[in-house]
């Protein structure tokens, strides 16, 4: 089944405490990327990634990291979380054309405390 | 503020009725998407469409993109408790901008 999978859906932590959220999906996109989702604000990009060892900021980009080693993964890193990190994150693919869906995860919920 | 704006941003209506919800902006797109995301999961795409003035249906559902290509709606029929969630467009050029979502709830 296709599918992007995404690690852990929720989590409790606290400021300073790096984390890492894990990203994978098994259509060989070439295109991922992650997003937060917040309440009146919809899905904003952190990062994006057009394939192995390209990473490029989106909209939101401050206080992430990202790295893309392998096709199929595309962790999202979180180095000193912040309070105003709290929220939805979603990680996405798409295959190669530009009428292509994006695939999205199931979602990741993030509190930091 | 949204590049893209969704109206309304809640609604609810009773099984049966007709609704319709818009997506506006002042940025003409090469295309535009509309999602549906149900709470717990991610969005699942619904539609694309490209060309200005396009009307596309999914059995109960229509969507239009504008004639210029800056605007979008979504139009559907006899709702059913089934179509409760949250629609989101997306517009593309070079990247792709989600609007914040229309809520929608209907009550059986």
């Amino acid at each position: 089944e296709a599918q992007v999978t995404q690690n852990p859906r929720y989590l409790i932590t606290v400021t300073g405490k790096k984390l890492t959220v894990t990203c994978s999906q098994n259509m060989n996109h070439e295109y991922m990327s992650w997003y937060r989702q917040d309440p009146g604000l919809g899905l904003r990009q952190i990062y994006y990634s057009m394939n192995v060892e390209v990473t490029d900021k989106g909209d939101v980009p401050e206080g992430y990291k990202v790295s893309r080693k392998e096709k199929r993964n595309f962790p999202l890193i979180l180095e000193s979380p912040s309070p105003n990190q709290t929220s939805l994150y979603f990680c996405a693919s798409k295959g190669q054309g530009a009428f292509q869906p994006q695939h999205f995860g199931d979602g990741t919920r993030l509190s930091i405390l | 503020t949204q590049l893209l704006e969704q109206s309304p941003q809640f609604l609810s209506i009773q099984e049966g009725e007709n609704l319709t919800v818009y997506c506006n902006s002042s940025s003409v797109f090469s295309s535009l998407q509309w999602y549906r995301q149900e709470p717990g999961e991610g969005p699942v795409l619904l539609v694309t469409v490209v060309t200005g003035g396009e009307v596309k249906k999914l059995k109960r559902l229509t969507f239009q993109f504008g004639d210029a290509r800056k605007d979008s709606s979504l139009h559907i029929t006899a709702a059913q408790p089934g179509d409760t969630g949250l629609y989101l467009c997306a517009g593309r050029n070079n990247d792709m901008r989600f609007g914040a979502g229309t809520r929608l709830t209907v009550k059986p």
